[in-house]
């Protein structure tokens, strides 16, 4: 069974430029999340999905970020415009029955 | 606000120690627990998981967790450890109207 995609691995962007990441789930979770990950802190739920509507989006910072699931499948998550603190590793995952997959994670440096 | 506390940060074992790492969480109802593992350059991976029923459960690669409603607690063990234990210890956890909230993480160094 393929694991959850992610892409790019990597990032650098400069402040106020904007920047997008993709996932694509495990097939038939219809749960999807995206988290961020500062370095020395666990993640922090940003948006999650069942399947195309947002289940929670309380953590999101919805000035500047913003996430979609159009199809019910994949998803993207863009940051405009990224500021110095956005620097951090984000996390996709995809549940079924509760337990989460997580993907490799995007590592996004904003110089 | 909910919260999921994780009170050591850093330990430092020998090989063929033992561990316990702690996990404290703010909130009372019907939760679900989860203690995840990265080990280094990979991603987060399930070590394992309390929905219901025995709150002793058993992981991968010899670890085991108590759930004591009691204390909200949620500790990981392991009576021996391993070089290839080295990791990061993350303790979460989902269920009813709560989002999914993890700990801080704990960075194990085994010594060979």
């Amino acid at each position: 069974e393929a694991g959850v995609a992610q892409s790019p691995r990597y990032k650098i962007i400069e402040k106020r430029q904007s920047v997008a990441f993709w996932c694509n789930p495990i097939s038939g979770h219809a749960t999807l999340y995206w988290y961020q990950q500062i370095l020395g802190q666990g993640p922090k739920l940003l948006i999650q999905f069942q399947n195309n509507g947002v289940v929670d989006d309380s953590q999101l910072p919805k000035d500047r970020f913003s996430a979609e699931r159009l199809k019910g499948v994949d998803s993207t998550l863009k940051i405009q415009p990224a500021k110095l603190e956005d620097s951090a590793v984000y996390l996709c995952a995809s549940s079924l029955e509760g337990t989460q997959y997580f993907g490799p994670g995007t590592r996004l440096l904003v110089l | 606000a909910q919260s999921v506390s994780q009170h050591n940060h850093h330990v430092i074992l020998s090989e063929a120690a033992s561990l316990e790492l702690g996990c404290n969480y703010s909130y009372g109802g019907t939760v679900n627990l989860f203690w995840y593992v990265q080990y280094p350059g990979q991603h987060l991976q399930l070590l394992l998981k309390y929905f219901s029923g025995d709150p002793l459960v058993k992981g991968i690669k010899g670890f085991e967790a108590e759930f004591i409603k009691s204390k909200f607690s949620f500790n990981l063990r392991k009576p021996s450890v391993q070089w290839s234990d080295t990791a990061e210890y993350f303790c979460a956890v989902s269920g009813g109207s709560y989002i999914p909230t993890f700990g801080r993480g704990t960075s194990l160094i085994v010594h060979p």
